[in-house]
């Protein structure tokens, strides 16, 4: 069964920090891996997804991720940090044969400091 | 496009009640699925509906059930309501082919008292 590790359920970083958020993935076929994420009483908003293409995975708002396969992580990065990113983020990963239900991490709440 | 809206956004329920959410997917798609957050299960897939069809189920109990519409709304309805279902209900919508991408609404929040 697919699941998804999200190492560390708060993160903080000076705004100009490098962001780093870390997502750690199991499956048995090669994934369809998301980063999300959420607002305050807001949905879900994507920021990038690898679906076996490049590796290096760039997405809205300055964020990108790079797929791992050895290490079995798909990790989220921005090299500076904005007062706007502080939100939760998701990682979730589905499987080619269902690829609309997704299996989410447990989140990492990124708060940024000025 | 207009984005997935859904009805209602905010909802109070007592024990024992049903109740029905609404999900309005954006213009073209034909996927919906439906997940649960909660602050202790996090997020949860509940089920998700393709031109009218169930095409994946997660674990939760028969109290929990949907539909899917011709112009592809959906609603879900859960019956019996108990404490445990207070959360935050989310619909995504997606073409439900190769895009592999789905988009979210800002979610119903249903509070069980």
């Amino acid at each position: 069964a697919q699941s998804v590790t999200q190492l560390g359920s708060h993160v903080s970083v000076s705004e100009g920090a490098l962001v780093l958020l870390r997502c750690n993935y199991s499956s048995s076929v090669p994934p369809y891996l998301f980063w999300y994420v959420q607002y305050p009483n807001q949905g879900l908003q994507l920021l990038l997804k690898y679906t076996s293409a490049a590796t290096l995975v760039k997405g809205i708002n300055g964020f990108e991720a790079e797929f791992k396969k050895s290490e079995t992580s798909f990790h989220l990065t921005k090299p500076s940090a904005h007062m706007s990113d502080a939100a939760e983020y998701f990682c979730a990963v589905s499987d080619q044969a269902n690829t609309d239900k997704l299996i989410f991490g447990t989140g990492t709440r990124l708060q940024v400091f000025p | 496009k207009a984005g997935v809206t859904q009805t209602p956004r905010y909802l109070i329920k007592t024990r024992g009640q049903q109740v029905t959410l609404s999900c309005s997917p954006i213009s073209g798609h034909r996927s919906v699925s439906w997940y649960q957050q909660t602050p202790g299960q996090g997020l949860q897939f509940l089920f998700e509906y393709f031109s009218e069809t169930q095409r994946n189920k997660g674990n939760f109990p028969g109290r929990f059930s949907g539909r899917q519409f011709s112009n592809s709304r959906s609603e879900m309805n859960v019956s019996t309501l108990e404490l445990g279902d207070s959360a935050l209900y989310l619909c995504a919508s997606s073409s439900g082919t190769v895009t592999y991408e789905q988009y979210f609404g800002p979610g119903t929040r249903l509070t069980v008292t």
